[in-house]
């Protein structure tokens, strides 16, 4: 099947700075990935849809300039979080859709983000 | 308002059946899918139903009543590692998807 990664699986980082999150497919080409974070025991949340060649598409709430998103080719995908604070602190999950398939979405494992 | 509805816990022991209800409320719909998410996990794939109807993967199955807008996961023959949060979420056309709050399902010896 088909196969996303992600990196880091989990990172700390000091209130202030920057994280940038990558997400690929390995093995097939993704011209839409998505965005989603989820808090422990609850929901993923979509944050963005992002589109190779193009600007993200945000979910009401989420602020661009914080959570930057590029898509600049159609196996990578990055979530920048920029000065983050504390309660950025969540599991940033990435997923993508095979062409051709769309209702099947194959996520990545997640990145674990703690800002301290 | 969108919304997806299914209840926040279930239990159950080996070998028995459980059934996990999803009624959903969207402004779009293509499809109801189920995914399965274990502790600190990433979310896989279980199964979509499109049409009205049971769809039967091993010892899954779906089944989904659009006119009701309503669907369940019928999981069989219940093991183990079946413990997991179960998510049903709405495909809808050209977006990503909407989840519900998932159900977490603890399966005793």
């Amino acid at each position: 099947g088909a196969v996303v990664s992600q990196h880091p699986s989990r990172v700390i980082c000091k209130s202030g700075t920057s994280v940038k999150i990558e997400c690929r497919s390995l093995d097939f080409q993704a011209t839409t990935m998505f965005w989603y974070r989820q808090f422990p025991k609850q929901s993923l949340m979509l944050m963005a849809t992002s589109n190779e060649g193009s600007k993200a598409t945000y979910e009401q709430g989420v602020e661009k300039d914080k959570f930057l998103i590029n898509h600049a080719s159609l196996t990578l995908s990055t979530l920048t979080v920029t000065s983050a604070h504390p309660e950025d602190s969540s599991f940033y999950i990435c997923s993508a859709e095979l062409a051709g398939v769309s209702y099947e979405q194959y996520f990545g494992p997640g990145t674990r983000l703690t800002v301290t | 308002g969108q919304s997806l509805e299914q209840p926040s816990e279930v239990t159950a022991v080996e070998g028995a059946i459980v059934q996990i209800n999803c009624t959903y409320q969207t402004s779009g719909f293509y499809g109801l899918s189920w995914y399965q998410q274990h502790d600190g996990g990433a979310p896989t794939f279980l199964s979509y139903n499109a049409l009205d109807g049971l769809e039967e993967t091993g010892r899954f199955s779906s089944f989904l009543s659009r006119s009701d807008s309503y669907g369940y996961l019928l999981l069989q023959e219940l093991q183990m590692k079946d413990s997991a949060s179960y998510f049903c979420a709405v495909n809808q056309a050209g977006t990503a998807l909407i989840f519900g709050k998932g159900t977490t399902l603890s399966v005793s010896s």
